[in-house]
């Protein structure tokens, strides 16, 4: 049982490209998420999927999309990479509401993207 | 009303000495407080969480304590050990399960 995994663990850019941030989980839960960690920012939300074909925007949602085509795998897209973008990137998953333990999020360890 | 106010930024505790952390929330709908403990290059993991219908929970070493009308909570680590050390944040969610994350603690315990 890996939990949740992310790939890569380091990435640069240079402005402008585009590239996709990995994420898988084996615990078959139905509610994954991103999030950016930024020093002093605490983790904010970009988008969240309650189930395959499910997704929805978080609180900073722009400049990234996201698709989820099955329960295992969420990948985040970053359409054309900004210095702003520059970030730790965290990926997480929890069982449905209601089911196990109340609420809690299991993370990866986390991608963290430069953008130059 | 959404945000959740963590303090202190960050924090030094003597080895076998008491760390507290504080948050405060606004919205009174938020019915469930986690605090979520993060070591350098890793992601956050559960620490311990409260429901509003209770004042204290402890495991181990840790304690939140939960003060309803001040819409306030808070972390004690008892004998705080070097092995403490991490960034510490709160949080707070309601019915629609959304976490509204606190900016995070950085603790560091001086042996």
């Amino acid at each position: 049982n890996a939990g949740v995994t992310q790939t890569p663990k380091f990435q640069v850019l240079k402005t402008g490209q585009s590239m996709t941030l990995q994420c898988a989980q084996d615990m078959n839960h139905e509610y994954m998420s991103w999030y950016r960690q930024d020093p002093g920012m605490g983790l904010r939300l970009i988008h969240y999927s309650v189930g395959a074909g499910i997704t929805d925007q978080g609180e900073v949602p722009n400049g990234y999309n996201v698709s989820r085509s099955t329960t295992e795998d969420f990948p985040l897209r970053l359409l054309s990479a900004a210095p702003s973008q520059t970030s730790v990137y965290f990926c997480a998953s929890r069982t449905h509401p209601g089911q196990g333990s109340y609420n809690e999020q299991f993370f990866g360890p986390g991608t963290r993207l430069t953008v130059l | 009303q959404q945000q959740v106010k963590q303090s202190p930024q960050s924090l030094i505790v003597q080895k076998g000495g008491i760390s507290i952390i504080n948050c405060a929330y606004e919205n009174t709908a938020f019915d469930y407080f986690p605090w979520y403990q993060q070591f350098p290059g890793k992601g956050p993991a559960l620490l311990i969480a409260i429901r509003p219908d209770v004042s204290e929970k402890k495991e181990g070493r840790f304690t939140i304590s939960f003060n309803k009308s001040a819409k306030q909570f808070s972390l004690h680590i008892m004998d705080s050990q070097p092995g403490d050390s991490a960034t510490y944040f709160c949080a707070a969610s309601f019915s629609n399960y959304q976490l509204i994350w606190g900016a995070g603690t950085k603790l560091i315990i001086k042996p």
